[in-house]
């Protein structure tokens, strides 16, 4: 059984770097396509970005200037780096397994709050 | 860019009643790439439908999905009380080419 979970800060200043660690467990990261998304009260969800098996990634052009994604193999991990943030990018952060352009599973999501 | 469009915005219904959500698609898109998600308060979305009819592991037969080209439908033949929460439809359109529609909030009469 595939699970995911996020980790990371839930409160980051403006201007500063978002950073987020998703874990997997129950599949490698080597494999399959893996992805963030978040879910904001004022743009619903929203797709960030997916990392594929060979280590490259894919953006959102609405994050592709500051998201950059990432992945650690010997921790089965990826991670997502998100710079300059403001109010606007408070929201929840979720992972998820890619497959044919659908999401399945997802983490439970991380709730990164951007405020002073 | 597709534009999913959800309609109604929420729906109040009764346990054993059905439930019909709409997606609509801004311009004629793939039923292959058309996903349907529940989710309930605190959790993250639940994959129910993917390929606009076909249901993921482990989803109860009441739910299904049907549709083509720009208008698709999620029904519920019969809602049980888990089954009200919030349903999003999503499409791959290609890279970068993701999009969810806004939802549609069903809850109990």
């Amino acid at each position: 059984q595939v699970q995911l979970q996020e980790s990371g800060p839930g409160l980051v200043k403006p201007s500063e770097t978002l950073s987020l660690t998703c874990t997997v467990s129950g599949a490698s990261i080597n494999s399959d396509y893996w992805t963030w998304l978040r879910q904001s009260a004022g743009k619903g969800l929203e797709w960030i970005g997916r990392v594929y098996p060979s280590g490259s990634s894919s953006y959102s052009p609405s994050f592709k200037s500051r998201a950059t994604l990432s992945v650690d193999t010997s921790k089965n991990q990826m991670s997502l780096r998100l710079s300059s943030v403001t109010a606007a990018d408070t929201a929840v952060y979720y992972c998820a397994r890619e497959e044919v352009g659908r999401f399945d599973p997802w983490g439970q999501g991380a709730l990164v709050t951007v405020s002073s | 860019d597709i534009v999913l469009t959800q309609s109604p915005g929420t729906l109040s219904l009764s346990p054993g009643e059905r439930a019909t959500l709409s997606c609509r698609a801004s311009q004629t898109v793939s039923s292959g790439y058309l996903t349907w998600y529940q989710q309930k308060p605190g959790q993250a979305p639940r994959i129910l439908i993917f390929a606009a009819s076909s249901r993921a592991t482990g989803i109860p037969d009441r739910f299904s999905g049907s549709g083509s080209g720009t208008d698709f439908t999620l029904t519920i033949s019969r809602l049980e009380p888990e089954d009200f929460a919030v349903y999003y439809c999503q499409y791959y359109g290609g890279s970068p080419g993701i999009t969810f529609g806004p939802g549609t909030k069903l809850d109990i009469k």
